[in-house]
């Protein structure tokens, strides 16, 4: 079975600074990779999207890169905001499977 | 706006009832999804559709069952049977399998 990690659990920053977060996975033969944002009580708010053949996709303020060779993909925040503030979880799709979810990290952008 | 609705927004159940969750999406999607969340848990899989009048169980489908009639609608009954319901269900839909998902608001089930 698939694992997906993601670490730190969770993460204070101060606002204004850039910050990484990293998903980790075993297998590598991933079909796509989406990364989402949660609030609390809340859905999650789909942020970029991945094909297997791609590299990275940027919107805005948020870049994600995807490393298969190494089981890794991580999503950049540039200049962090408090309305940053909320769960982010990374979403693998396997061939013939369905999505994995990673735990997610908690970040806080402290004012 | 295109978009997924899940009612109602938290929902109380009494031990030894089945209730159902509404998911409805515009946004003429295929495939549907759904799953549950517990605290400090990851999103786990409970029921998918990837067409009309199909659907497979994910990793914890005892005790709950779905539907689908509609391309729009994919109800999920939560069982007398599930011997732990209280948590936070999620729909969600995708063009096809594999392709971006996209969460509706999600349900707060509460068993009393």
């Amino acid at each position: 079975k698939q694992e997906v990690t993601q670490i730190p659990a969770a993460l204070s920053v101060p606002e204004g600074e850039n910050l990484v977060l990293n998903c980790s996975f075993t297998d590598s033969a991933i079909y796509n990779l989406q990364w989402f944002r949660q609030d609390p009580g809340k859905g999650l708010t789909s942020l970029l999207l991945i094909q297997s053949s791609q590299r990275e996709q940027t919107s805005g303020r948020l870049n994600a890169s995807l490393d298969k060779s190494s089981g890794r993909s991580t999503l950049y925040i540039a200049a962090s905001q408090p309305g940053d503030s909320a769960t982010y979880l990374c979403a693998l799709w396997y061939y013939g499977q369905n999505f994995v979810f990673g735990p997610g990290t908690r970040l806080s952008v402290l004012p | 706006d295109g978009g997924i609705t899940q009612s109602p927004k938290y929902l109380f159940r009494k031990e030894g009832q089945n209730v159902t969750l509404s998911c409805e999406q515009n946004l003429n999607h295929d495939a549907m999804y759904w799953y549950r969340q517990d605290p400090g848990q990851g999103l786990r899989l409970i029921y998918y559709s990837q067409i009309v009048n199909d659907f497979q169980k994910g990793d914890i489908a005892e005790g709950y069952s779905v539907s689908r009639e509609k391309k729009e609608s994919f109800p999920l009954t939560v069982t007398s049977a599930q011997k732990n319901p209280t948590a936070f269900y999620l729909c969600a839909s995708s063009l096809g399998t594999g392709n971006e998902q996209f969460f509706g608001p999600g349900t707060r089930l509460t068993v009393l």
